[in-house]
């Protein structure tokens, strides 16, 4: 069974530019998670997707926004980018609810705001 | 607020064993998990506590006190590969995944 792949693995935008990035979930796997990883604050939860419904959403600017789709493939999207934004992006999926606890992630999108 | 606290940073011997340490803070509680993380790859699940108590896998084990709001990752004949970082995470009340900043661990040939 294939894992959760991302993409891009790579992106270097500049500030103020936009960008989506997107994440397809282990086959069958309903639920989609998406972190921000950085050195100084380790993993922030962004927001969590299950069955196309955006279940609970941290504590980030609306300039952080993401959807999933019926196949449960989920994009997220930043407007507006700022230096900080840089870092890497995972994306996280899990079977359902009763399986959160476990969550396979991906490789990850590496994000450089210059 | 919501946190879990774990050290920052550990330094074992090859062969040794290693524990550590996670306590949390959270309005909720559904069970206490343990990810690793090598440097540049994707953090990968190792273990779970939904109930007090200790639960082993292979090399790994995993113990959970939630009258204590505390919980461990015990590390046993520590091999060089398992030089990385460890992440416990829980989740809330809110639904909210919650992760601890990561252990790191170094291990000494």
């Amino acid at each position: 069974k294939a894992g959760v792949t991302q993409t891009p693995r790579y992106l270097i935008k500049t500030r103020g530019q936009q960008v989506t990035l997107s994440c397809s979930p282990i086959s069958g796997h309903r639920s989609v998670s998406w972190y921000q990883q950085t050195p100084g604050q380790g993993l922030q939860f962004l927001f969590e997707y299950f069955s196309e419904t955006q279940r609970n959403k941290g504590n980030f600017p609306g300039r952080f926004s993401g959807r999933q789709f019926s196949n449960s493939r989920s994009e997220m999207n930043v407007s507006t980018l700022e230096l900080g934004d840089s870092a890497l992006y995972l994306c996280a999926s899990s079977l359902g609810d009763r399986e959160r606890h476990e969550q396979f992630f991906g490789p990850g999108t590496r994000l450089t705001v210059l | 607020g919501q946190s879990l606290e774990q050290p920052s940073e550990v330094t074992a011997v090859e062969g040794a064993i290693v524990q550590i340490n996670c306590t949390y803070q959270t309005s909720g509680f559904y069970g206490l998990s343990w990810y690793q993380q090598h440097d540049g790859g994707a953090p990968t699940f190792l273990s779970y506590n939904a109930l007090d108590g200790l639960e082993e896998t292979g090399r790994f084990s995993s113990f959970l006190s939630r009258s204590d709001s505390y919980g461990y990752l015990l590390l046993q004949e520590l091999q060089m590969k398992d030089s990385a970082s460890y992440f416990c995470a829980t989740g809330s009340s809110a639904s909210k995944i919650i992760f601890g900043s990561g252990t790191r661990l170094s291990i000494r040939p």
